[in-house]
């Protein structure tokens, strides 16, 4: 089975700091990792994703992970946020021949002006 | 290119009653899998289709159904509504594994309120 844990229900962070949302996973096999934003009634957007090669994985609007295997985790960066950044977070995980995603209970963040 | 398509958008069915939801996905896309998002249960897996083939599903009763077609849209259907199938419905699409651009596509969902 897998599974995603993501610790921090809650982020706040004044603008122009960095930003940290964390995520841990567990799975049998490589992991394929995936990070999405949501706002308010919408669905989820796309954000960046880990399936194979350079550890650092670099995103949209500024976002960033680093897939760690021996940590298991896949903890997202932003070394500035942005009001804009405000939403809510969520880490997924699938695994090869799967055909799923497992998602964590997300993270809210919040930046402040 | 169009992303991921979902109709209708806003849904209010009575108890008892049943609902179909449709999904377009991306042009090429041929994998199609339904997420249920409530506020207490999060986001969950319903099923997954490609080439109209459910490959996995998760555990959810047998009221809940899905189905795709030679175009690779998909429906799923929610037969006996209860009050606890209010939610959002969300679609994704996806190439297949291995490929460059593999991943998921989410369409903008269907909210779902049951009365």
């Amino acid at each position: 089975a897998q599974s995603v844990a993501q610790p921090e229900d809650q982020v706040n962070v004044a603008e122009g700091n960095p930003l940290t949302v964390k995520c841990t996973y567990s799975v049998s096999g490589n992991p394929y990792l995936f990070w999405y934003v949501q706002y308010p009634n919408r669905g989820l957007q796309f954000l960046l994703k880990y399936i194979t090669g350079d550890n650092l994985v670099k995103g949209s609007y500024g976002f960033e992970a680093e897939f760690n295997k021996s940590q298991t985790s896949f903890h997202l960066k932003k070394p500035s946020a942005l009001v804009s950044d405000s939403a809510l977070y969520f880490c997924a995980v699938s695994a090869p021949n799967d055909y799923k995603l497992s998602f964590g209970a997300g993270t809210t963040v919040t930046v402040r002006a | 290119k169009a992303g991921v398509t979902q109709t209708p958008r806003y849904l209010i069915k009575t108890r008892g009653q049943q609902v179909t939801l449709s999904c377009s996905p991306i042009s090429g896309h041929r994998s199609v899998s339904w997420y249920q998002q409530t506020p207490g249960q999060g986001l969950q897996f319903l099923f997954e289709y490609f080439s109209e083939t459910q490959r996995n599903k998760g555990n959810f009763p047998g009221r809940f159904s899905g189905r795709q077609f030679s175009n690779s849209r998909s429906e799923m259907n929610v037969s006996t509504l209860e009050l606890g199938d209010s939610a959002l419905y969300l679609c994704a699409s996806s190439l297949r594994e291995g490929s460059p651009d593999y991943g998921y596509t989410f369409g903008s969902g269907t909210r779902l309120t049951v009365v």
